[in-house]
């Protein structure tokens, strides 16, 4: 499926980098979401963006930071991270804030 | 926030049908009822949304009762390729935040 990409699909970085995720959305949908998916573990929400906005962060630590240029691309930037952010991060999108969301394939990151 | 709850683990057999129930106590008046299906290493895919009785689509039916405390995914006929994690959302314009329980663990055998 093309709907949701996410770019890069895998990511080794250090604890001093800086790097970016990029999701895009070719479904016209309104509202993206960031989530984290750590090794056999649910699906924990970060953030979510309604019209460019950001309606929800779920006490996420400032070292991650997203970023809604309009309704298509999400970003997060990445700082500082720990070894213990090292997850698979998925991008979504759907029409509306509660409607079914459209995944893309994740982002494995790996912090060393 | 409407926690849901669903077993971690089902067991199953090629053309069985599988039944994954979910309970939702807390659900709010505007929340909708829905269900994801997880391969390892890939974004969750939309199985089907509800919000009241019956819904039914070409994968799967959803039933809810009258108090939508519970909900219940039924997979009719399941093959080696359901076995997957299933997780069940309940979101709306209630106030509850978008929120992915641990999800059920389904495993199919021949």
């Amino acid at each position: 499926e093309t709907g949701v990409t996410q770019t890069p699909r895998h990511l080794v970085m250090g604890m001093t980098n800086k790097k970016s995720l990029k999701c895009e959305q070719h479904l016209g949908h309104n509202a993206m979401y960031w989530y984290k998916q750590s090794a056999k573990k649910p699906l924990e929400l970060m953030f979510v963006y309604n019209f460019k906005e950001q309606t929800e962060n779920n006490s996420v630590p400032s070292r991650f930071s997203p970023e809604c240029p309009n309704s298509s691309h999400l970003f997060l930037h990445l700082h500082t991270l720990q070894p213990e952010d090292s997850a698979l991060y998925l991008c979504a999108s759907s029409q509306d804030r509660f409607y079914e969301q459209y995944f893309g394939p994740g982002t494995r990151l790996t912090v060393t | 926030l409407a926690k849901t709850t669903q077993p971690i683990s089902m067991d199953s057999y090629e053309g069985q049908e599988v039944n994954i129930t979910c309970s939702h106590n807390n659900i709010a008046t505007n929340d909708y009822i829905t269900w994801y299906q997880q391969f390892p290493s890939q974004g969750p895919r939309f199985i089907i949304q509800g919000y009241k009785t019956k819904v039914t689509n070409e994968v799967a039916s959803l039933f809810i009762p009258a108090d939508r405390k519970s909900s219940t995914l039924s997979l009719p006929r399941v093959s080696l390729s359901d076995t997957a994690v299933y997780y069940c959302l309940v979101a709306g314009g209630g106030g509850n935040k978008l929120t992915f329980g641990t999800g059920t663990q389904l495993k199919v055998e021949l």
